[in-house]
């Protein structure tokens, strides 16, 4: 079952903030964290592991919240080069290795 | 360079003609995947496999067939292609451990006419 993103779209002004939303109804071990540019392949941002772990990643951090079975991603201070497609994979608890992956949040950052 | 090889790149085929998709890394990963992505869909799992001979199903698995022969290789295969199969293919390789970074190759855009 794949992991519920919000929101769908966003436009930002370069400097503002973004959060997008990754759920899920099952338990999760790791939540993974892709962004992809058009006509590219995704590339890997982060890794959460099960345990509230935020990282961060330049200006792009994440937290993972056990109990909601949720993680958001952190933008700040959006760039232009932000722009993309975002990606969130989970990975189930008692699963083997199988990331299922969200549809995907469109960021636009415009000047 | 460390890098996952997609060929080809583009592909115009008709209903039911057989085809092939190779991939091909040279990180000596154990887990090799292929994925579909379609507009509103993100992206899906065909295959993966764990290691060489070792090859099970995705979400997305009808009409497709893989193998794992050697290490470095996960070969796509469509016999029968149909209309519902035009989408945009990812191979991705990572080492076979829990909880770790997916590498991507460059994707084979593939239209089934």
């Amino acid at each position: 079952q794949q992991p519920v993103q919000s929101p769908q779209a966003v436009i930002l002004r370069e400097g503002e903030d973004a959060v997008i939303n990754c759920s899920s109804s099952k338990a999760l071990y790791s939540v993974h964290w892709y962004r992809q540019k058009h006509g590219e392949a995704p590339v890997f941002l982060m890794i959460l592991l099960k345990g509230g772990e935020q990282k961060g990643h330049d200006k792009i951090s994440a937290s993972f919240n056990e109990k909601k079975q949720q993680s958001s991603l952190y933008l700040t201070a959006s760039q232009l080069s932000y722009s993309g497609t975002y990606f969130c994979g989970t990975e189930y608890s008692g699963g083997y290795q199988k990331v299922t992956f969200g549809t995907g949040t469109k960021l636009q950052v415009i000047p | 360079e460390a890098q996952v090889t997609q060929n080809p790149r583009y592909l115009i085929t008709v209903t039911g003609k057989k085809l092939t998709v190779t991939c091909s890394q040279n990180m000596n990963h154990e887990y090799m995947s292929w994925y579909r992505q379609d507009p509103g869909l993100g992206l899906r799992q065909i295959y993966y496999s764990m290691n060489v001979e070792v090859t099970d199903k995705g979400d997305v698995p009808e009409g497709y067939k893989v193998s794992r022969k050697e290490k470095r290789n996960f070969p796509l295969i469509l016999e029968s292609p149909s209309p519902n199969q035009t989408s945009l293919y990812f191979c991705a390789s990572s080492p076979l451990l829990k909880s770790n970074e997916q590498f991507f190759g460059p994707g084979t855009r593939l239209t089934v006419l």
